[in-house]
């Protein structure tokens, strides 16, 4: 499975922008990037992915390197409820079945 | 919107007993997969299940053995349980299992073994 490296931990201030990054130097032309995150004592929840072109949905936006070796999560405005470890994962295109393995997620704490 | 729906929430059981964890997925889906989440850890894979076949495997001891129905929800059976098996397990699904899908989790089973 291709490797992601994150940052351990981020601090951030409610209702600024927050910008989570993550590097996957080793990505496989098939590979999508997800990003999840996981509250305390929940399941994890899905946030965004992508493949080359930067994406938005209503809960963040997530910007793809043109080499795809990199990219960032965005989160607009940061809210208390954003407090959470948010893991970037590659997922692989092709087959019927593709797990998502879960590396070591950034810890991102929101200040009131 | 239908979720994914893990029973039971909480389990509690003694060392060398038996468990049995199970997972609904979200309609239409065919996919499913097992994490294990240990304190202060992160998700690690199990197993997981395509089309009622197990599709890949990953760091699931020889005592837990798993499977999915017809109707596509999952079963994971863990047997002479041991301390270190006290975790979250979380279940997941997902429409084909492909990356450009996403995966949805339920809010997990806790099990404790005393």
């Amino acid at each position: 499975d291709a490797k992601t490296t994150q940052p351990n931990s981020m601090e951030s201030n409610e209702e600024e922008p927050v910008h989570l990054p993550c590097n996957h130097s080793t990505i496989s032309g098939t590979d999508y990037i997800h990003w999840y995150r996981q509250l305390p004592s929940q399941g994890p929840e899905y946030v965004i992915h992508g493949l080359t072109s930067n994406v938005n949905n209503r809960m963040a936006s997530l910007a793809i390197a043109e080499d795809r070796k990199s990219s960032t999560l965005i989160l607009h405005r940061a809210t208390l409820r954003d407090a959470a470890v948010y893991y970037c994962i590659l997922r692989e295109t092709a087959g019927a079945n593709s797990k998502l393995t879960f590396g070591k997620g950034i810890t991102l704490s929101v200040r009131p | 919107a239908a979720g994914v729906i893990q029973s039971p929430r909480h389990l509690i059981k003694e060392k060398r007993e038996t468990a049995t964890l199970k997972c609904y997925p979200i309609p239409r889906h065919d996919t499913v997969y097992w994490y294990q989440q240990g304190p202060g850890q992160d998700p690690q894979f199990l197993i997981s299940f395509y089309e009622k076949m197990q599709s890949d495997k990953g760091s699931i001891p020889d005592r837990f053995s798993a499977q999915q129905f017809s109707d596509y929800h999952s079963e994971l059976n863990m047997s002479s349980l041991e301390l270190g098996d006290s975790a979250l397990y979380f279940c997941a699904s997902s429409s084909r299992g492909r990356g450009n899908t996403e995966a949805f989790f339920g809010q997990g089973t806790r099990l404790t073994v005393v």
